[in-house]
This record gives structure tokens, sequence and C-alpha cells, in this order.
């Protein structure tokens, strides 16, 4: 069983240019979610998705950023006009479906994705 | 404002060493308590967790030890191997059903042979 998985693991983008971050979640689970996290810093949630819905997205920027998880494919994560600002690790997580919130709904994290922006 | 704290940078222990990774946290509306793993250029990795209802959960070499009225967690390795040198994140899920998790910034882990 794969495990959840990004592409690309590195991407340089110039200052106005769009990034597109992609996530594949374990296979059977239907939750996704993005972090961000900065140098020296913990991991910050952004958005909380399952399949054509957002859920939770009171950590995404209000502006430039966007994310997706359509019926079929992957999770996307858009960043449009990038600054230098935006230059750190996007990690994906996943988790099945949880019909108890009595219990903790373990989030599996994929590599992340090191965004550059020069 | 940072909700979940890990206030040491770093820590370093010999191996066969108790290992103890201390987290303080403010919002009193998280109902778990995680600890992640992470090893260079790799995604976190689930360790353990605990419900606030709990204050204490074990699993194999590791504790996790919830004190409720002094909002503090602590993880304890024990014996610490070279094999646990990483970086360790407390994180914290809100109550209410976003399932949205909050990290502290992390400690780093260093297990001398």
């Amino acid at each position: 069983n794969a495990g959840v998985m990004q592409n690309p693991r590195h991407l340089v983008r110039r200052r106005g240019q769009e990034a597109r971050l992609r996530c594949s979640p374990m296979k059977g689970h239907s939750h996704v979610y993005w972090y961000r996290q900065l140098p020296e810093e913990g991991l910050k949630f952004m958005v909380y998705l399952q399949k054509e819905n957002i859920i939770d997205e009171s950590g995404m920027p209000k502006e430039r950023f966007s994310a997706e998880f359509p019926k079929e494919g992957p999770s996307i994560l858009r960043i449009q006009q990038v600054v230098r600002g935006d230059s750190a690790a996007y990690f994906c997580a996943s988790s099945p479906w949880n019909t108890a919130q009595s219990s903790y709904n373990e989030q599996f994290f994929g590599p992340g994705t090191r965004l550059t922006v020069l | 404002d940072q909700q979940v704290k890990q206030n040491s940078p770093s820590l370093s222990v010999q191996e066969g060493r108790i290992s103890i990774l201390n987290c303080d946290y403010t919002n009193s509306m998280f109902d778990y308590f995680l600890w992640y793993k992470k090893y260079p250029a790799e995604g976190p990795t689930f360790l353990i967790s605990i419900s606030s209802i709990k204050d204490k959960n074990e699993d194999g070499r590791f504790t996790v030890f919830l004190n409720k009225s002094a909002k503090h967690l602590s993880l304890h390795i024990v014996p610490s191997q070279p094999g646990d040198s990483a970086v360790y994140f407390c994180a914290a899920r809100v109550q209410g059903g976003s399932e949205k998790l909050v990290f502290g910034k992390g400690t780093k882990l260093t297990v001398n042979p």
C-alpha cells in the first residue's frame, strides 16, 4: 500500500510565476490536509479537504492560494504570483473516514514539496 | 500566537538513557495531543497520541504523559537508541470536528552511541 505521494519533491519558481503542488492520498483515504513549514518553524495548517469539498480553509492566506480535491485525481495546492516569502516546505497528509470524533484519526504525511522562489 | 510550545530546540542524550521531550500548550480546546517524528527530507511520522481525558499512554519504548492542570505534556523514550535521532514535533487537535493539527516548532533529539 503506497503512502501519501507528493510531486514534485522540489520546485523552483521565479517571483510572479504560478506553483502547483500535487498530492495523492493513501488508497482508501478521503480526507486531505495541507500544511506549510517555514524555515525553523513548525508545520502550520492551511486547509482541510474532502472529495470535492473544502471543509476548513482557516489557515489559507486570503489571496493567491487555492486548493482543490476533485472527484478524480490528486489534490492540488495552487499558489499564484509567488513571492519569496512563499518559499517553504509544503506537506500533504491524508486520513481515512472517521465517524467517531472520540478517537484520533491519524494523519499520514507525504514527503513534502520544497518550494524555492527566486 | 503560539498555542503549542516546545521550548527546547535541541536535546542530546546517551544511547540507553532516557530522553524526555517537553511541550506546553495554551488552548483548553484541544482534545488530542500527538507526537510526530521527522527525519530530514521526509514527512512527519506519527508516534503516539493521548486523549485529553487521559494522563498517560504507553507504546513500547514511548510513553506520553499529560498534565492538564499545568497544560504540559512530555514524551519519554526509554531506552534511547541512535535511530531515534530526529526532530520531534508536539501537536494538538482542535476540538470540534475540523481535524486540523497545531504543531510546536520541534525539538531536535540526538542520541549519541
